[in-house]
């Protein structure tokens, strides 16, 4: 399977604690995309990077986040402290962008988050 | 500010029929339009795609149509099949770095 994974699929924690989920974009592609989904909206952009570099975060994107991407491959988003508020579906997607390419991105399955 | 609307919750469609669901944006800047249908418990699939240049794209049962003046562009589905029962969400960007999705369209094809 050469699609976007994530993991884990699933997580549960308790408020207070810090989680971290994986990201492995498709691998020709040289730009990453953290979003979040909560009941009923779509997609919500967090944060991208092209290659190792973060070049744009959200402003939904509070301190307690932080995302990597260390060798331009696999990235990670890490939650710190989480609140009962940060239940949702974390979506990444990956694409390819170059001069004359118009970006299409492709996503994950995702990961829900519960924190209780 | 939801820059990206679907104003349709939900739509209910006959099998074999067209559907065509619908999605506003505000931005006159966005250039690059896209359609994602999602089924539960995965991540959004591609769909179909259109530059600001053109006003039609067609592929296969799904053709895409964009009216700049109206900021509006729908999707068609011709003819409809139950497997295309799914959420389907809009997409637009500026230049093609953050693209902004609608809240999405639920469609039943009822066989």
């Amino acid at each position: 399977d050469t699609g976007v994974s994530q993991n884990p699929r699933h997580k549960i924690t308790k408020r207070g604690q810090n989680v971290t989920f994986r990201c492995d974009p498709i691998s020709e592609h040289n730009r990453l995309y953290w979003y979040r989904q909560t009941l009923g909206q779509g997609p919500e952009f967090l944060t991208y990077f092209q290659n190792e570099a973060q070049l744009e975060k959200s402003r939904l994107l509070s301190d307690r986040f932080s995302a990597e991407r260390p060798k331009g491959s696999f990235s990670t988003l890490e939650i710190q402290r989480t609140e009962q508020g940060d239940s949702a579906m974390y979506l990444c997607a990956s694409s390819f962008k170059g001069l004359a390419v118009r970006e299409t991105q492709y996503f994950g399955p995702g990961t829900r988050l519960l924190v209780l | 500010d939801q820059q990206v609307k679907q104003n349709s919750p939900s739509l209910s469609v006959q099998e074999g029929r067209i559907s065509i669901l619908n999605c506003d944006y505000t931005n006159s800047m966005f250039d690059y339009f896209l359609w994602y249908k999602k089924y539960p418990a995965e991540g959004p699939t591609f769909l179909i795609s259109i530059s600001s240049i053109k006003d039609k794209n067609e592929d296969g049962r799904f053709t895409v149509f964009l009216n700049k003046s109206a900021k509006h562009l729908s999707l068609h589905i011709v003819p409809s099949q139950p497997g295309d029962s799914a959420v389907y969400f809009c997409a637009a960007s500026a230049g093609g770095n953050q693209f902004y999705f609608g809240t999405g369209t639920s469609l039943t094809v009822i066989p």
